[in-house]
């Protein structure tokens, strides 16, 4: 079973409006929580991450939102660039039998139009 | 220059064929990580080491194995490839920092199995 859900595999968004990718998760142990960006050819790289003692994390245009007892987490980018454009990876970890492992979503691919 | 590279960046190679992907990272990081990503599945963890002495099977680590041969170095074999081994795979490294880890990942090989 997923324990890490995208349900979105692609948004499309204006340049310039918000951009909106949404993570659900149904461990309740993970306590920890990221995203990565990937665009084609190259390995996905960390672009934010939250804990779960806050609700919010601000990086420039860039903040994840969690909301605990939902089990959802999301990221907004605003405004949205044309060169955000590519695949954005939900992660959460938790600390199981004292070492902590990734659990990764399937992805959702942004796209920003000019 | 990259921290984490991994070689080959591209592999063609046929069923049965035992083949060899390596990682190397200059982090200094004590923990490695190997993933695959499939279209629609995102990325799956194959096998996991947190310092020379210590191997981890992940999610789907049946049909490879892996080696550390030094702090820097993890590799991951096919001892018999086949196609539905054909994916990108991912080498990542981390060091934990307050129980909450981020990890780096490389560039990525594109394996092809005929």
């Amino acid at each position: 079973d997923q324990q890490v859900k995208q349900n979105s595999p692609s948004l499309s968004v204006q340049e310039g409006r918000i951009s909106i990718l949404n993570c659900d998760y149904t461990n309740s142990m993970f306590d920890y929580f990221l995203w990565y960006k990937k665009y084609p050819a190259e390995g996905p790289t960390f672009l934010i991450s939250i804990s779960s003692i806050k609700d919010k994390n601000e990086d420039g245009r860039f903040t994840v939102f969690l909301n605990k007892s939902a089990k959802h987490l999301s990221l907004h980018i605003v405004p949205s660039q044309p060169g955000d454009s590519a695949v954005y990876f939900c992660a959460a970890s938790a600390r199981w039998g004292g070492s902590e492992k990734l659990v990764f979503g399937k992805g959702t691919k942004l796209t920003v139009n000019p | 220059d990259a921290d984490v590279t991994q070689t080959p960046r591209n592999r063609i190679t046929k069923t049965g064929k035992r083949i060899m992907l390596e990682c190397s990272q200059t982090k200094g990081h004590d923990r490695m990580y190997w993933y695959r990503q499939d279209p629609g599945l995102g990325l799956r963890l194959i096998y996991y080491s947190f310092d020379v002495k210590d191997i981890n099977k992940g999610e789907i680590s049946d049909g490879y194995s892996v080696s550390r041969q030094a702090q820097a170095k993890f590799s991951l074999s096919l001892e018999s490839a086949i196609p539905n081994q054909t994916a990108l795979y991912f080498c990542a490294t981390s060091v934990p920092t307050g129980g909450q880890e981020t990890q780096y990942f490389g560039p990525g090989t594109r394996l092809l199995v005929l």
